[in-house]
């Protein structure tokens, strides 16, 4: 069964203080491994995938990497607008698309 | 707009009554997922469509619950007798589900409250 831990939990940063969000996950063979933002009351909105070991990718203040293991999401100089629970979520090569398996979430505060 | 929509936004039912959730994908998206969050727990996967059949139904939580699509393009999520432990807010996803283009682009949910 695929299976996705993300920590931490809940992560407090003060503006421009860079961290890491860590996605550690378990498939039978990975499809592809994605990364949601979500905002209270909204539906979660895509911010990158990625296919294989090694692959990075950027956008903003955000970039994702990923391993054989483990996914991360480095927040550079972050600003309280990058408040929001991020998700992760693998997917299994199975068929022509597949469900995503979802970790529980790290919710993000960018404070003054 | 081009998103993903669901309607109602929001919906308070009482038990045992049904309720039916609706979801337009996007354009062109041949494939569509219904997900389950409910407080503090993760996106739970319901039932996945290919056009109008549904090759994955494993996270269809009872026979209370089941979909349709209709025309490609539009589906409806119906639960049954609801129960309490139904509230959570029900998202529709939607992708082209071709080689190498899968993001699944998500609708704002419907909340559903089960008194």
């Amino acid at each position: 069964e695929d299976q996705v831990t993300q920590s931490p939990e809940a992560l407090r940063l003060q503006e421009g203080e860079s961290s890491s969000l860590n996605c550690s996950y378990t498939v039978s063979g990975l499809r592809g491994l994605f990364w949601y933002r979500q905002d209270p009351g909204k539906g979660p909105e895509f911010l990158f995938t990625l296919y294989s070991a090694g692959e990075e990718k950027e956008k903003e203040r955000l970039k994702a990497t990923l391993t054989k293991k483990e996914s991360f999401l480095h927040i550079t100089a972050p600003k309280p607008e990058d408040s929001a629970t991020y998700l992760c979520a693998v997917q299994a090569p199975t068929g022509t698309a597949s469900k995503l398996t979802f970790g529980t979430g790290t919710r993000l505060q960018v404070t003054l | 707009g081009a998103g993903v929509s669901q309607s109602p936004s929001n919906k308070v039912t009482e038990k045992g009554k049904d309720v039916e959730l609706r979801c337009d994908p996007i354009s062109g998206h041949t494939a569509l997922y219904w997900y389950r969050q409910s407080l503090g727990q993760g996106l739970e996967f319901l039932i996945y469509f290919q056009g109008n059949s549904a090759p994955d139904k494993s996270g269809l939580p009872s026979d209370r619950f089941s979909a349709e699509r209709t025309g490609g393009s539009v589906s409806t999520l119906t639960i049954q007798r609801t129960q309490q432990e139904d509230s959570a807010v029900y998202l529709c996803a939607s992708s082209l589900a071709s080689s190498g283009e899968e993001t699944q682009y998500f609708g704002p949910g419907t909340r559903l409250l089960v008194l």
